[in-house]
């Protein structure tokens, strides 16, 4: 069955930078898009990028633009979320998500990672 | 401030039915018919209730129903049971800038 296991939860000092993993298995990972969204406590979700593992090729949402970078290590099935200059706004779990074959919904979901900024 | 516009709660009884709406524009909802909802309990990760605005995956319950008229999605749960108790989320495709636009979630009370 599909999986997808985020790494644990990390603290951040502002203006860090922070990296979660999201390690796929049980599908073949260069096959479906992996997105990365965000929930900000009491909030609701937070679409922020894309990659397609087959070709590298990434989009990521406006206002997320110059700070984040999503990529894969497609020997290991393992997709990676970098934050940069974080701030107390970016308190929140981040998810990964498996997408159908064009992107378009996500049908399986890592487990979250809290990553919590905090001077 | 969330680019959908969901109610922020709804209640209702076990065995009722409940409907949860989700507004967005001529630039997302309104354009594509790529309407996704979400159901998230309290600590855990979101699970795909439906996708292509009415499409369910296969374990989803036929108790899950979903819509779409002109801006508007709608999601319905009939019979409702304790276990529907939980955040539902509606999210969208808003074009090749946007991608996906999320609502702000809707609490569902079971009473």
């Amino acid at each position: 069955q599909v999986q997808l296991a985020q790494s644990g939860a990390d603290v951040k000092r502002p203006g860090a930078s922070v990296t979660v993993s999201c390690k796929a298995s049980g599908y073949k990972f260069t096959a479906y898009y992996i997105h990365w969204i965000r929930q900000a406590p009491g909030r609701g979700l937070e679409w922020m990028g894309w990659i397609n593992p087959n070709s590298g090729g990434t989009t990521y949402a406006e206002r997320f633009q110059g700070r984040v970078t999503v990529r894969t290590d497609t020997s290991t099935n393992t997709a990676y979320l970098d934050l940069s200059s974080v701030t107390s706004d970016d308190t929140a779990v981040y998810y990964c998500a498996k997408t159908d074959p064009l992107g378009s919904w996500a049908d399986d979901w890592g487990q979250g990672t809290r990553v919590t900024v905090s001077s | 401030q969330s680019a959908l516009t969901q109610p922020a709660s709804v209640s209702g009884s076990p065995g009722q039915s409940i409907t949860i709406s989700c507004t967005g524009t001529s630039s997302d909802v309104g354009s594509f018919n790529l309407v996704s909802w979400y159901q998230q309990h309290p600590g855990k990760a979101p699970k795909l209730l439906i996708y292509e605005v009415t499409k369910r995956p296969s374990g989803v319950s036929a108790r899950f129903s979903a819509s779409k008229y002109g801006n508007t999605a709608s999601l319905t749960i009939s019979g409702l049971q304790a276990e529907d108790e939980a955040d539902y989320h509606c999210c969208s495709y808003g074009g090749s800038r946007r991608w996906w636009v999320f609502g702000g979630g809707t609490k569902l009370t079971v009473l």
